[in-house]
């Protein structure tokens, strides 16, 4: 039972477009979400999160969107760079905080010149 | 050391070896996570140790796994008898309790079963 989906195993985007990477998820007591960027041969790493009390939040290049009646998530990156070219995971808990978190299982984001 | 440590790195090993891997979570940091990732999969929960509260064990996939966090540092994570099912990355993370900055991984730990 996959609780949080990304059902885009794959992106290319071209360099300084953006790049719209989604995410769906099942449980409603999810109420805290987050997004983690991972390199090959590397841990993933904190990028972005969100709280069900709001529905956008913003970071520099990156924004995160929540949809909470459609139960999705999005992230947007603008303008996209050869650097953000990684595997995204969309992550979830119940807790209002980062505790066990529930993952999807990727999209890897390819940027390209 | 300011990040997660993990170790080894990359395990190679027979069917029916038992192996052990090793977190050393940041300093300070009260929770601590196992996950691990197959081909192809997403990130899979094993299981979260908070502080002095009794482990969530939830996630472990049968009994030949079993963890442990001493002194509420530094974790194993055991599988015994290994099968070729078992063959993943396995990521372990630290966080400070009620983080809203998620958490910080290690590198992994990468385990062949030939």
């Amino acid at each position: 039972d996959q609780q949080v989906k990304q059902n885009s195993p794959s992106l290319s985007v071209q360099e300084g477009r953006i790049s719209i990477l989604n995410c769906d998820y099942t449980n409603s007591m999810f109420d805290y979400f987050l997004w983690y960027k991972k390199y090959p041969a590397e841990g993933p790493t904190f990028l972005i999160s969100i709280s069900s009390i709001k529905d956008k939040n913003e970071d520099g290049r990156f924004t995160v969107f929540l949809n909470k009646s459609a139960k999705h998530l999005s992230l947007h990156i603008v303008p996209s760079q050869p650097g953000d070219s990684a595997v995204y995971f969309c992550a979830a808990s119940g807790s209002g905080t980062a505790s066990k978190l529930t993952f999807g299982t990727g999209t890897r984001l390819q940027v390209t010149l | 050391g300011a990040g997660v440590s993990q170790s080894p790195s990359n395990k190679v090993t027979e069917k029916g070896k038992d192996v052990e891997l090793r977190c050393d979570p940041i300093s300070g940091h009260t929770a601590l996570y196992w996950y691990r990732q197959s081909l192809g999969q997403g990130l899979e929960f094993l299981i979260y140790f908070q502080g002095n509260s009794a482990p969530d064990k939830s996630g472990l996939p049968s009994d030949r796994f079993s963890a442990e966090r001493t002194g509420g540092s530094v974790s194993t994570l055991t599988i015994q008898r290994t099968q070729q099912e078992d063959s993943a990355v396995y990521l372990c993370a630290s966080s400070l309790t009620g983080s809203l900055y998620g958490y910080t991984f290690g590198s992994g730990t990468r385990l062949t079963v030939v």
